[in-house]
């Protein structure tokens, strides 16, 4: 059974850092690309940021860039998400969600899309 | 960064009813589309990958069409439990973009 569980979140100053994890179980982490999603209260989803499986291709949402990080630990089957400059707009239910990838020869391509979600880890970003 | 619009905002229908959604890109993205639903309290699950494919599990009422920069999502008979959250999400081109959701809630 895939298990994502995210930790690291709470009440953080405006200005200070955190760091986000994510721990998985249940399928080949290092095969497939991760990412991060996150829900302001009240509000839609937003991708914030995701990595491929070796680290060859990062990506951030415009609204993060330059002040979040991600970053993998394949043998510890773990996700990261390094936040700096935090904002009070950062405010937000945070997921990792597993990508579904696709088989292309002998590796699995990132394609995208969403096949499992933590159940999130709350950032509340307030003085 | 390509804005997905979903139309309309609130859905209210009755259980039975069937329910038509839309998510339209501002550009195209091919086929590379997906849909989730979202209740209240818990993630987002997968319904729909590549515009008209099933995720795993997904009953058959669920349906998805469309290409380019029109999609549609499709309930065709409304169960209790299909009242929910609906999103969009563009897998074509990064950074990876949400619509803002369709609520469909029981009229």
């Amino acid at each position: 059974e895939v298990q994502l569980v995210e930790s690291g979140g709470g009440l953080v100053q405006p200005g200070r850092s955190l760091r986000l994890s994510c721990a998985a179980s249940g399928f080949s982490f290092d095969d497939y690309a991760m990412h991060w999603v996150r829900q302001a209260p009240g509000k839609g989803l937003e991708w914030v940021s995701g990595i491929s499986w070796n680290r060859g291709r990062i990506g951030y949402a415009e609204s993060v860039k330059g002040r979040f990080t991600i970053s993998r630990d394949n043998a510890k089957n773990s996700l990261y998400l390094q936040m700096n400059s935090l904002r009070a707009e950062d405010t937000a239910l945070y997921y990792c969600a597993k990508d579904m990838g696709i088989l292309r020869g002998l590796l699995i391509t990132a394609r995208n899309d969403f096949d499992y979600w933590g159940q999130g880890i709350l950032v509340t970003v307030s003085s | 960064e390509i804005v997905l619009t979903q139309s309309p905002a609130t859905l209210s229908l009755s259980p039975g009813e069937r329910a038509t959604l839309s998510c339209r890109a501002s550009q195209s993205v091919s086929s590379y589309l997906a849909w989730y639903q979202q209740k209240p309290g818990q993630a987002p699950r997968l319904l729909i990958y590549d515009a008209s494919n099933r995720a795993a599990g997904i009953p058959a009422r669920f349906s998805g069409s469309g290409s380019g920069t029109d999609f549609t999502l499709t309930i065709s008979s409304l169960e209790p439990e299909d009242f929910a959250v609906y999103y969009c999400q563009q897998c074509s081109n990064w950074p990876l973009t949400f619509g803002g959701g369709t609520k469909v809630e029981i009229k």
